[in-house]
């Protein structure tokens, strides 16, 4: 299975808060990321966190990262149908820096 | 413009040959990686370079290769060894490892037939 895991897909009525969830396993860790991707296109950085924060706000972003579950979680508030796409979480861990994904959530906002 | 560009965008490929997927990027970036894309899965390793004339393997190097021998280019090689070359094909590059951010290419779709 996959070392991050997130949940598969989410649906929301625009307007509405969206939550997406991710667990790590790598409590060494030091930055955790959140990826959009739009259809056939790259990956585009939202936000990113620090292992020894907790929260970070980023206009509509808010990013939850409790260390100790070794969860992270994305906030999108006022939620718009340009937010709908893949969402990605990825942990940076190791000598290589080697950036872990998950699977992608993907999110569908209704209008 | 400051970015990473991939080419092809869409690639076909007869079975049993070899095909290179082309990354350039002018953001002067250190490390540079290629991931692999398929359906309902993440972003998996394929190799990464943290500098030029070196690289390493990720994840599912197997039936792939990979050159740095300039500091923009990292180009990856899908060899007819790779059972299953389908995929979208991702290539990043970021600063030097610690550095907090990746950037991505627009991805080259190859398909097989």
């Amino acid at each position: 299975g996959e070392d991050v895991e997130q949940s598969l897909f989410l649906s929301v009525r625009e307007g509405d808060s969206s939550v997406i969830n991710c667990t790590y396993t790598d409590s060494s860790s030091t930055y955790l990321y959140w990826y959009k991707q739009e259809p056939g296109a790259g990956l585009q950085l939202l936000t990113y966190i620090f292992s020894n924060m907790d929260m970070k706000q980023d206009q509509r972003l808010t990013v939850l990262l409790n260390k100790k579950d070794k969860h992270l979680s994305l906030r999108i508030a006022d939620t718009q149908t340009g937010d709908s796409a893949i969402y990605f979480c990825a942990e940076k861990r190791g000598k290589g820096n080697k950036l872990v994904f998950g699977a992608g959530t993907i999110l569908r906002v209704k209008s | 413009d400051g970015g990473i560009t991939q080419s092809p965008k869409y690639l076909f490929r007869k079975e049993g040959q070899n095909v290179t997927l082309s990354c350039e990027q002018n953001l002067n970036h250190d490390a540079m990686y290629w991931y692999r894309q398929d359906p309902g899965q993440g972003l998996r390793l394929i190799y990464y370079s943290q500098i030029v004339n070196d690289f390493q393997k990720g994840d599912i190097a197997e039936g792939y290769s990979v050159s740095r021998e300039k500091k923009e280019s990292f180009p990856l090689t899908v060899t007819s060894a790779q059972k299953n070359p389908t995929a979208f094909y991702l290539c990043a590059s970021s600063w030097a490892p610690g550095n907090t951010e990746a950037f991505f290419g627009q991805g080259t779709r190859l398909t097989v037939v």
